[in-house]
């Protein structure tokens, strides 16, 4: 049963501190998506990546968040330095065509606390 | 300019057919309807989608008004585990960004 993976499951942290999520896609899938969810804000896209390249990282904060794919099995995002602001739960997806428009298929999420 | 319009919430009692109604007002031709849940702590779980024509798999049917504004997802045997979030969500176009909106919850009634 293909499936994304996510780690950590769970990060607390404290303002200042570096955070690194880590995303493995589907294997074979060539579209990784980043979102990020609060209460407040609902399912935000942060990122989206197609043959590892970025095409779309400006829900992304530039200052202090950064996404990579350094190879197609992992992708990263990371956050430096983290602020309390940036409590969320933080979801990968990946998908197999390569477009918005496509099923996506999302890890179980990085729940972020930031104190 | 919400692109997709759904209740905020729905009760349905469990053995019966859930109905959850989204407005897709301003599609256009060539956009697919793109139906997600999400249960509670877990991440969006693909259900469906179609363009034109009704479509139905081992989690639910889809049915598209023949003018493509609005649509139906329908859970035909409800149960206690289809309590969650249900999003319908269109592509983005132009500059716009991929949005999941706020979508419906749907509680099961036992």
């Amino acid at each position: 049963d293909a499936r994304v993976t996510q780690t950590p499951r769970h990060k607390v942290t404290e303002m200042g501190q570096e955070v690194t999520m880590r995303c493995q896609p589907i294997l074979g899938h060539n579209t990784v998506f980043w979102y990020r969810q609060t209460m407040m804000q609902g399912l935000e896209l942060l990122a989206y990546f197609r043959n590892r390249a970025p095409l779309d990282d400006s829900g992304m904060p530039k200052d202090r968040f950064s996404a990579e794919m350094p190879d197609a099995t992992l992708a990263t995002l990371k956050i430096q330095p983290s602020e309390p602001r940036d409590s969320a739960v933080y979801f990968c997806a990946s998908g197999s065509t390569g477009w918005y428009q496509e099923t996506q298929y999302f890890g179980p999420g990085t729940r972020l606390l930031v104190l | 300019d919400a692109k997709t319009t759904q209740p905020p919430s729905m009760d349905c009692a469990e053995g019966r057919a859930a109905n959850l109604p989204c407005n897709h007002s301003t599609i256009s031709g060539n956009e697919y309807v793109y139906w997600y849940r999400q249960i509670h702590s877990q991440g969006p779980q693909y259900i469906i989608h179609g363009l034109k024509n009704n479509e139905t798999n081992e989690m639910a049917s889809l049915i598209i008004t023949e003018d493509r504004k609005s649509s139906t997802l329908i859970l035909p045997h409800a149960t206690l585990r289809d309590t969650a979030v249900y999003y319908c969500i269109r592509p983005p176009s132009g500059n716009e960004k991929l949005t999941f909106g706020t979508g419906t919850r749907l509680t099961i009634i036992p």
